[in-house]
């Protein structure tokens, strides 16, 4: 069975600092990672995925993510953050399941980008 | 273009009241249709998905139902709603095709209070 763990629920960043958002997984096959971004009362919308091929994937608004296969890690990451990049980030893995695909998503990550 | 709706955006209801919460796709036909819950501090939890019409599986036992009686409608029902109901609720979709690749789309939630 398949398991998503972001390390951490709150990161606290001023702006223009960089960040690092920490997701592992566990899965006993083949896996598709993906972040997603959560503005309040919204709903989720992708930032990134992997599927195969680089290990390092770029996504929108300049945040990346690194598969490590080894240490089953695809942790986020951005150089420089902005005030708007404040939002709930979660790591997802897709597997098969009895019925076709499904998604199973971590905690979350609660972004808080201060001036 | 897709499109996913989700209505009620926000629902408050009493205890033992029964809900129904419905979610439309427009654009594509044969979709992967999901519920999550999302509720607070504790991440987005699978509830059921649906590779077909009365096609359900169902991730965690529990008060809530879901059906799909047409290809672009996925419902969830409760008889009885309990306190524990309460949360965010997300419906998404993800394209044909026997791949876990394909990214999900989430529509806007409904946001439950049950009291």
């Amino acid at each position: 069975a398949q398991s998503v763990t972001q390390l951490d629920s709150q990161v606290p960043v001023f702006e223009e600092a960089p960040v690092e958002l920490r997701c592992n997984y566990s899965s006993s096959v083949s896996v598709y990672l993906f972040w997603y971004v959560q503005y309040p009362n919204q709903g989720l919308q992708l930032l990134l995925k992997y599927l195969s091929g680089s290990t390092l994937v770029k996504g929108i608004n300049g945040f990346e993510a690194e598969f490590n296969k080894s240490q089953t890690s695809f942790h986020l990451r951005k150089p420089s953050v902005h005030i708007s990049d404040t939002a709930e980030y979660f790591c997802a893995v897709s597997e098969r399941g009895t019925g076709g695909f499904k998604t199973i998503f971590g905690a979350g990550t609660r972004l808080f980008v201060k001036a | 273009s897709q499109t996913i709706h989700q209505w009620p955006a926000t629902l408050v209801q009493p205890v033992g009241s029964p809900l129904s919460l419905e979610c439309t796709v427009e654009g594509t036909s044969n979709p992967n249709l999901y519920w999550y819950r999302q509720a607070a501090g504790r991440g987005l939890q699978l509830l059921f998905y649906s590779v077909g019409i009365g096609q359900i599986s169902s991730e965690v036992p529990q008060n809530l139902s879901a059906s799909r009686p047409q290809d672009r409608q996925f419902i969830l029902s409760s008889k009885k709603l309990l306190l524990s109901d309460s949360g965010f609720y997300l419906c998404a979709w993800k394209g044909t095709g026997d791949s876990g690749a394909n990214v999900l789309t989430f529509g806007a939630g409904s946001r439950l209070t049950v009291l």
